[in-house]
Parts: structure tokens; C-alpha cells; sequence
């Protein structure tokens, strides 16, 4: 079956170092997105791609990078980690055609200390 | 501007109907989802209508959409303690090369027995 995972599934790691968590995909969908989910704020898209090589910023995007060099692959990452991006990450996938739906990862919890 | 909104929480007693309620904001909106997190988990995708029909039903789950008030709303019928989670709405944005869906913060369905 079609399944979208996320690695690790949680991480700790310190102030000002390089975080990239992975996001692995295999429904063959073009689109790829990732969240964050806090307390009081619900869902907020930081980045997402429409397909190999295309990249573009969510919301929420500074601090933060994605690379598109696959179909299946859009990893996330943290250029200098910050107390302020503790959160849990939660990558989906959508078709491109149709009705869109995006199906979600298990989410990574990551805390910055 | 783009923007879903949803009441934060609801209770219900087991047996009784829930109705959750959410309002969108962009007319041109062509589908619009209902997504369930329970706790430590991901979204799920429950259900989601096209912007063409006033009524979905599947199983217990009715979905209303009033399209002149920009109004959704999903009903539990015979809601169960294992309906207890976070209910999100969410309405999809068509860009050139593809489609993004935008989050109400999500409504907090408590079910009492």
C-alpha cells in the first residue's frame, strides 16, 4: 500500500545547530507540503513543491529550507535551529489533478533546547 | 484574504449528534475537506465535498455546505468516545501549477460517556 513516513519521528537537538528531517512518499504524487502544528495556532504551512525542482515558501518559512530532487523525497531543513521552532512537523502529499486531498506523515516532534 | 475558521471546542454525550461548524472565506474554493487528528497522530482525511453539492453522507458523517454563507459543517451522528479528537476544515486554493489547502485551527471534540 501507498504511505507516506517521516524520520525521526522525534529529535532533540540544540540551539543554532543544522536539523533536517526526512519526508518519503509513495504515492507518486507530484505535490509535497510541510507543516507545523502548535498549541493555538492549528496548521502552518512553512514549504511546499508542485513537482521535481520547484520549491516555494509557505507562511511560516524563515529558518527553514526544502530541496526537490526526487519525486518521493522532500526533506526539511533547519539551517540554525531556534527555541522557537520547537514544534511537531508534518509532511503530505497530494495529486495534482483532481480533488487534491492531501494525505499527512505520522509528524516528527522536534524540541530545540 | 484566505482565511478558515472553526469554534475551538465542543462536548457531546455518547449517542447524541455533534455538529461541527466552519466558515471559509474564499468564494472560488472548489472542494473543501474534513480532517480528524487524534492524539499523537497524523490527519486524516474523513471526508470532503465538492463545491457543486449541498449534502454529502457517508456512513455517520453528514457534510452540509452552504456556498452563499461560505458555510461548512460536519455531523457525527451517534458520536462515539472514540470520536473524541481534533476536527480541521479546510478549503483548496487552485495556483497555476497546483492546489494548497488552507486550515481552520481545529475544533476539539470531547465525547462524555
Amino acid at each position: 500500500d501507498a504511505e507516506i513516513t517521516q524520520s525521526p519521528r522525534h529529535k532533540i537537538t540544540e540551539t543554532g545547530r543544522q536539523v533536517t528531517l526526512a519526508c518519503h512518499q509513495t504515492w507518486n504524487h507530484n505535490n509535497m507540503f510541510w507543516y507545523r502544528q502548535d498549541l493555538g495556532h492549528g496548521l502552518r504551512l512553512i514549504h511546499y513543491s508542485y513537482g521535481v525542482q520547484d520549491t516555494n515558501k509557505g507562511e511560516v518559512s524563515d529558518g527553514y529550507s526544502v530541496s526537490r530532487s526526487n519525486t518521493e523525497d522532500l526533506p526539511l531543513t533547519l539551517e540554525s535551529a531556534a527555541s522557537s521552532q520547537t514544534s511537531v512537523y508534518f509532511c503530505a502529499s497530494s495529486d495534482s489533478s483532481g480533488s487534491y486531498e492531501q494525505y499527512f506523515g505520522p509528524g516528527t516532534r522536534l524540541t530545540v533546547t | 484574504g484566505e482565511d478558515v475558521e472553526q469554534s475551538l471546542f465542543l462536548s457531546v454525550r455518547e449517542g447524541d449528534s455533534s455538529v461541527i461548524n466552519c466558515t471559509y472565506t474564499d468564494s472560488s474554493s472548489t472542494y473543501l475537506y474534513w480532517y480528524k487528528q487524534e492524539p499523537g497522530a497524523g490527519l486524516q482525511l474523513l471526508t470532503y465535498i465538492f463545491s457543486n453539492m449541498d449534502m454529502k453522507q457517508d456512513q455517520r458523517l453528514t457534510v452540509l455546505l452552504n456556498k452563499k454563507d461560505k458555510h461548512l459543517s460536519l455531523r457525527i451522528a451517534d458520536t462515539q468516545t472514540g470520536d473524541s479528537a481534533i476536527y480541521f476544515c479546510a478549503e483548496l486554493l487552485i495556483y497555476n501549477q497546483g492546489g494548497k489547502l488552507i486550515f481552520g485551527q481545529g475544533t476539539e471534540l470531547s465525547v462524555k460517556p
